[in-house]
């Protein structure tokens, strides 16, 4: 089946610094990838779709300038935590479709944690 | 707009119970609703979707538009199924944008 691979899994950063963390679709192709953010014990927030070949959208009141998000091929997504803050901690987890088969089901990254320092 | 509501945040039942979990819906137009599980150290992963009219390791899932539901159900829980659901929808457009509830986390207890 679809498989989607998140890398790192789990990073720690200083305060000012820039992350960046990566989003693959292993067997198959996506034209549109969705970056989520969830809080510990909390629902995952839709953050920004990322398009193959043209900008993102993002949601309301998510900064594009702080999450910067490039989709540069059909397999791969890269979202930057911009001078990331405490504030930025988070498990961030990314999710596509395999258009292939037709069926309207995403498939989910494990995940990547983000601490701040 | 497109909302999700799961009112439980934690439902704890014992084994051979039955369960429900709910889930509210709140969109204009007609949605996709599915289901999502995430058990204890694993990935989010696809538990069963409206359209499919399937039952997925004994649960069932009934869209009533009428009600604007789509509660999530088990005659018999098992301690397995201990986890968190999270109730999704997706609206119309090319998007296929997913928007989740807060997720109910169910306890089977032996």
């Amino acid at each position: 089946g679809a498989v989607v691979s998140q890398h790192p899994s789990w990073v720690i950063c200083k305060s000012g610094t820039s992350v960046k963390i990566e989003c693959r679709s292993l067997d198959f192709q996506a034209t549109t990838m969705f970056w989520y953010r969830q809080f510990p014990k909390q629902s995952l927030m839709l953050m920004a779709t990322s398009n193959e070949g043209s900008k993102a959208t993002y949601e309301q009141g998510v900064e594009k300038d702080k999450f910067l998000i490039n989709h540069a091929s059909l397999t791969l997504s890269t979202l930057t935590v911009t001078s990331a803050h405490p504030e930025d901690s988070s498990f961030y987890i990314c999710s596509a479709r395999d258009l292939a088969t037709g069926a309207n089901v995403l498939t989910f990254g494990a995940g990547s944690r983000l601490t701040v320092l | 707009a497109q909302r999700v509501t799961q009112p439980e945040k934690l439902l704890s039942v014992f084994k051979g119970a039955p369960v429900e979990l709910k889930c509210n819906y709140s969109y204009s137009g007609s949605p996709e609703l599915f289901w999502y599980v995430q058990y204890s150290r694993q990935r989010l992963q696809l538990l069963l979707r409206h359209i499919s009219r399937e039952s997925i390791k004994g649960f069932t899932a009934d869209l009533n538009k009428g009600e604007t539901s789509f509660h999530l159900k088990k005659p018999f829980a098992q301690e397995e199924d201990s986890a968190m659901y999270y109730c999704a929808l997706r609206g119309g457009g090319a998007t296929n944008k997913l928007i989740f509830g807060t997720g109910t986390l169910l306890a089977v207890q032996p």
